[in-house]
């Protein structure tokens, strides 16, 4: 069975500085991997996802994640984040089999000061 | 272009009611799921369906029903609320045809409070 862990719960950053959202997966498997974005009372939205090919894989908002199979990693980085980036951000797997399940992590809260 | 529904948005139950939220898509997707949210515990998978027919548990299933009549219907049921279901329930569906249709997409979630 897969699993995801989000090593960070909470990342405060200043406005316009660099951040970077680390997550790591276990499973016995070949995995596509995800991260969603949480704004507040919202539901969540895919950021940007990898199946297969190219490591570094670039999202909407200008994020990009880069797959690391020996590290069993998918960190998300954005080189300079906004206010309007406050959010929860979810890393999530499935395996590349097609499983119908898809696991999440327990989230990272990013708050984006001024 | 609806994408996934839930209804309602809101509710205060008292112990040992029950209810049902709904869930419906419009994307005529096989794969349905229900999470439930907790403060710091991400998503915890509840049920899932592949298609018509077919449900299966996911990791905290106990206190809950579903059922999947419906390609586009996926409720989920509560038989007797207890204060450990307080959470937000969120409804998700993935197309679970072909390697690019991969991405979930959520609905706004049920705010439950049991009281």
């Amino acid at each position: 069975a897969q699993s995801v862990t989000q090593l960070d719960s909470q990342v405060p950053v200043f406005e316009e500085a660099p951040v970077e959202l680390r997550c790591n997966y276990s499973s016995s498997v070949s995995v596509y991997l995800f991260w969603y974005v949480q704004y507040p009372n919202q539901g969540l939205q895919l950021l940007l996802k990898y199946l297969s090919g190219s490591t570094l894989v670039k999202g909407i908002n200008g994020f990009e994640a880069e797959f690391n199979k020996s590290q069993t990693s998918f960190h998300l980085r954005k080189p300079s984040v906004h206010i309007s980036d406050t959010a929860e951000y979810f890393c999530a797997v499935s395996d590349e089999g097609g499983s119908e399940k898809l696991v999440f992590g327990k989230g990272t809260k990013l708050t984006v000061n001024p | 272009n609806a994408g996934v529904t839930q209804t309602p948005k809101f509710r205060i139950l008292k112990i040992g009611q029950s209810m049902t939220l709904q869930c419906t898509q419009d994307m005529n997707h096989n794969y349905m799921y229900w999470y439930r949210q907790d403060p710091g515990m991400g998503l915890k998978l509840i049920y899932y369906s592949v298609g018509a027919g077919i449900t299966d548990k996911g990791e905290v299933p106990n206190g809950y029903n579903v059922s999947r009549s419906t390609t586009e219907d996926f409720p989920l049921r509560l038989e007797l609320a207890a204060p450990s279901q307080t959470s937000v329930y969120f409804c998700a569906s993935r197309s679970g045809q072909g390697v690019m249709n991969t991405e979930a997409f959520f609905g706004q979630g049920t705010r439950l409070t049991v009281v």
